[in-house]
């Protein structure tokens, strides 16, 4: 399996611009996670899906943050207008629950997205 | 609520020095997972171990082992031997049991290993 796959790697933007990241989850996986990386807040949540439904976006840090999942193989996270402070690295991740919603499978992460706003 | 401490920000060692990171969680639930995961600096995050909180036995895989213990809310992790390749920041979360509910990560410790 490809793994997790995100695009792109690098975006460098200017600030007020849209900015959309994208994800490919891991074919089978019903779970995705989109996480944000910064040096002064660690790794967010910012929001996750089950089958294609947004269960908990409560992470997501306001309105200029919005994610879709219009099937179970791609998602994306947008940022419209993007500001300085949105600097960071995007992770998304994905992982499957077995069966009687018990299991405790790990979340395999893709190699994030590393977004500059200028 | 959920909490993950690592206390060591920073550590830098010899190679084949052993090592050991720490991590303390709190919870009030009574069964969760824990997990470490690797991140070296190409940036992508490495799954390693997760642990059943109601299964307390030690694990060990090559130069890795995981020490769990339930009566101090601690899930250390040791790498015997460190290597070059073992420099990355290693994360430790927690999850609770049950349907899907978030990780909870701990801020990371960035391990150094110098030859």
């Amino acid at each position: 399996d490809a793994g997790v796959i995100q695009s792109p790697r690098h975006e460098v933007t200017e600030m007020g611009q849209e900015v959309t990241l994208r994800c490919k989850p891991i074919s089978g996986h019903d779970y995705l996670f989109w996480y944000r990386q910064t040096m002064m807040r660690g790794l967010e949540l910012l929001i996750y899906f089950n089958n294609n439904v947004p269960i908990d976006d409560s992470g997501m840090p306001e309105d200029r943050f919005s994610a879709k999942m219009p099937n179970a193989s791609f998602s994306t996270l947008k940022i419209q207008p993007s500001e300085p402070r949105d600097s960071a690295v995007y992770f998304c991740a994905s992982s499957f629950l077995a069966g009687g919603g018990s299991s405790y499978n790990e979340q395999f992460f893709g190699p994030g997205t590393r977004l500059t706003v200028l | 609520a959920q909490k993950v401490t690592q206390a060591q920000t920073e550590i830098s060692v010899v190679e084949k020095e052993d090592v050991t990171l720490d991590c303390v969680y709190e919870t009030r639930d009574t069964t969760y997972y824990l997990f470490w995961y690797k991140q070296p600096p190409s940036g992508e995050l490495v799954f390693l171990i997760r642990r059943n909180s109601f299964d307390e036995q030690n694990e060990i895989s090559g130069r890795y082992s995981w020490n769990f213990q339930k009566s101090t809310s601690s899930f250390n992790f040791t790498i015997t031997a460190s290597q070059v390749v073992d420099s990355a920041v290693y994360f430790c979360a927690l999850r609770k049991v049950g349907g899907y509910n978030k990780l909870i990560f701990g801020a990371g410790t960035r391990l150094a290993v110098h030859p």
